[in-house]
C-alpha cells in the first residue's frame, strides 16, 4: 500500500518569505497527488493536483507542486506567504486501485504578519 | 462552504456508549468517504461507500460501521466507546467511484469520550 511522509510537522514563516513543504511518497508506479489546505475553523480543500503532464502544478492561491519521479517528492512552494496562508496542509496520494486517498500527518503552518 | 453537511458538530459521550455520525454530501455526488483525524494519526482512511455500496475500506475497526442510505446520506456507527476514540471525523463526496476526483469535505464532528 502507499504512503505519504510529510517531514515538516510544524513551519513558522514571517510574511514574505518563502515556503517550501515536503511530500514524499512510497510507490514507483503511476502516482496521482493531491495537496490540500485546511484552514483554521474550515473543512479541506483541494490546493491542486497532479495526474500527469507537466510535472510543474499551478494551484489555487498562487500556489505550486513540482513532481519529481526520481525523488518520489511532491513538495509544495509558494515563493511569497502571507499571513492568510496560515492553515494545515495535507499531501495525499491515491492508493493503487483508485478507491483509497491515503493522507499524510499534516504540516501546521504559521505566518507571523 | 462546500455542500457536505455533517451533524452533530461536536459531540460529547462516555467510554463504552455508541454514537452515529451523520453526513448528507453534495447535490449529486454518490460516493461519500469517512476520516478520523487525530494528533497522534493524522487523517486516516476508514471506509468509502457509493451508491449505497461499499467500496473501499481502510483501517476502520470493527467497533465502528457505516451505511449508506437510498437518499445518499451515509451515518458512521461506533459503539463500545475508548479514550482514544476521540478525533474529528470528516466526511467528503465525490462524483464517481474512484478517488480521481476532488473530494469535497465536510465541515467535521468532533467527539469526545470521557
Amino acid at each position: 500500500a502507499q504512503s505519504v511522509s510529510q517531514h515538516n510537522h510544524h513551519v513558522i514563516l514571517s510574511e514574505a518569505a518563502s515556503l517550501e513543504l515536503g511530500c514524499n511518497y512510497s510507490y514507483g508506479g503511476t502516482v496521482n497527488l493531491f495537496w490540500y489546505v485546511q484552514y483554521p475553523g474550515q473543512h479541506l480543500q483541494l490546493l491542486l493536483k497532479y495526474f500527469s503532464g507537466d510535472p510543474l502544478v499551478k494551484g489555487i492561491k498562487g500556489f505550486e507542486a513540482e513532481f519529481i519521479k526520481s525523488k518520489f517528492s511532491f513538495n509544495l512552494r509558494k515563493p511569497s506567504v502571507q499571513w492568510s496562508d496560515t492553515a494545515e496542509y495535507f499531501c495525499a496520494v491515491i492508493d493503487t486501485g483508485g478507491f483509497k486517498t491515503i493522507f499524510g500527518a499534516g504540516t501546521r503552518l504559521f505566518v507571523k504578519a | 462552504d462546500s455542500g457536505v453537511t455533517q451533524t452533530p458538530k461536536h459531540l460529547i459521550t462516555a467510554t463504552g456508549q455508541r454514537v452515529t455520525l451523520r453526513c448528507s454530501p453534495r447535490s449529486g455526488d454518490l460516493s461519500v468517504y469517512w476520516y478520523q483525524q487525530s494528533l497522534d494519526q493524522g487523517l486516516q482512511f476508514l471506509i468509502q461507500y457509493y451508491n449505497g455500496e461499499e467500496r473501499a475500506k481502510g483501517n476502520i475497526l470493527e467497533r465502528f460501521s457505516a451505511q449508506q442510505f437510498p437518499d445518499l446520506h451515509s451515518e458512521l456507527n461506533l459503539s463500545s466507546l475508548e479514550l482514544g476514540d476521540s478525533a474529528l471525523y470528516f466526511c467528503a463526496s465525490t462524483t464517481g467511484q474512484s478517488s480521481y476526483n476532488e473530494q469535497f469535505f465536510g465541515p467535521g464532528t468532533r467527539l469526545t469520550v470521557l
